[in-house]
């Protein structure tokens, strides 16, 4: 079974300063996909960026990025240039790969504040 | 190009009563997940769906629980005889029928029993 911990449950960073929120994971798996969500207020799950295991390469969306590192299991979440709009719960979910679809195990969450 | 859809936003019920909770995927998307997230927690697998079938259970409950997705029609959580315990936000999430495709989640419903 894979698990996921999250263990920052709160963090808070000045706006426009970068912020870094931690993961890491459990698994047997060698083939797997991690997500970032963001859950804002409204309690929307939005999908904020995506790695697959298999590629070296860190994935990067605009202003948010990951530090992939498989050997530590670790998924770290680095936004820069906080805005007032980044404050949310951010969840890391783990997704082993198919064949089909399987689903997503999360973390508890971290909860951040971007202060003006 | 509408996502994901759930309804109600909220639903609260009874101690005893049934919850029925209603998902209709995005367009294209065959496949359905319900996740469940207590409060100040992740969300928590429930069951994995496609159409007339039940793919992955092990995330349901043994009693009360059940779910559908039918040829025709939205995908159904059911909770039986209510208890405050069940009391949530209920999250369905739904991805096309390729292999290892990204969920896309809806706003969720959250259940309040009194």
């Amino acid at each position: 079974a894979q698990t996921v911990t999250q263990s920052q449950p709160e963090m808070s960073v000045q706006e426009a300063e970068t912020v870094t929120l931690s993961c890491t994971y459990d698994t047997s798996e060698n083939n797997y996909y991690l997500f970032w969500y963001k859950q804002p207020p409204s309690r929307q799950m939005i999908l904020v960026i995506r790695q697959e295991a298999y590629k070296q390469q860190n994935a990067t969306e605009n202003r948010f990025s990951v530090n992939f590192q498989k050997a530590a299991k670790s998924f770290s979440l680095k936004i820069s240039d906080s805005q007032l709009g980044d404050t949310a719960m951010y969840f890391c979910a783990f997704m082993k790969r198919g064949p089909g679809n399987t689903p997503l195990v999360f973390g508890k969450g971290t909860r951040l504040s971007v202060i003006a | 190009n509408a996502g994901v859809m759930q309804n109600p936003r909220h639903l609260v019920r009874r101690r005893g009563q049934e919850a029925r909770l209603r998902c209709s995927p995005m367009k294209g998307h065959s496949h359905v997940y319900w996740y469940r997230q207590l409060p100040e927690e992740g969300l928590k697998f429930m069951v994995y769906l496609q159409k007339e079938n039940i793919i992955d259970e092990s995330g349901m409950p043994k009693e009360r629980f059940s779910a559908e997705f039918p040829k025709e029609g939205p995908s159904i959580l059911r909770i039986q005889q209510v208890v405050r315990g069940d009391s949530a936000a209920y999250f369905c999430a739904s991805s096309p029928v390729a292999d290892n495709q990204p969920q896309h989640f809806g706003d969720g419903t959250r259940l309040s029993i009194l």
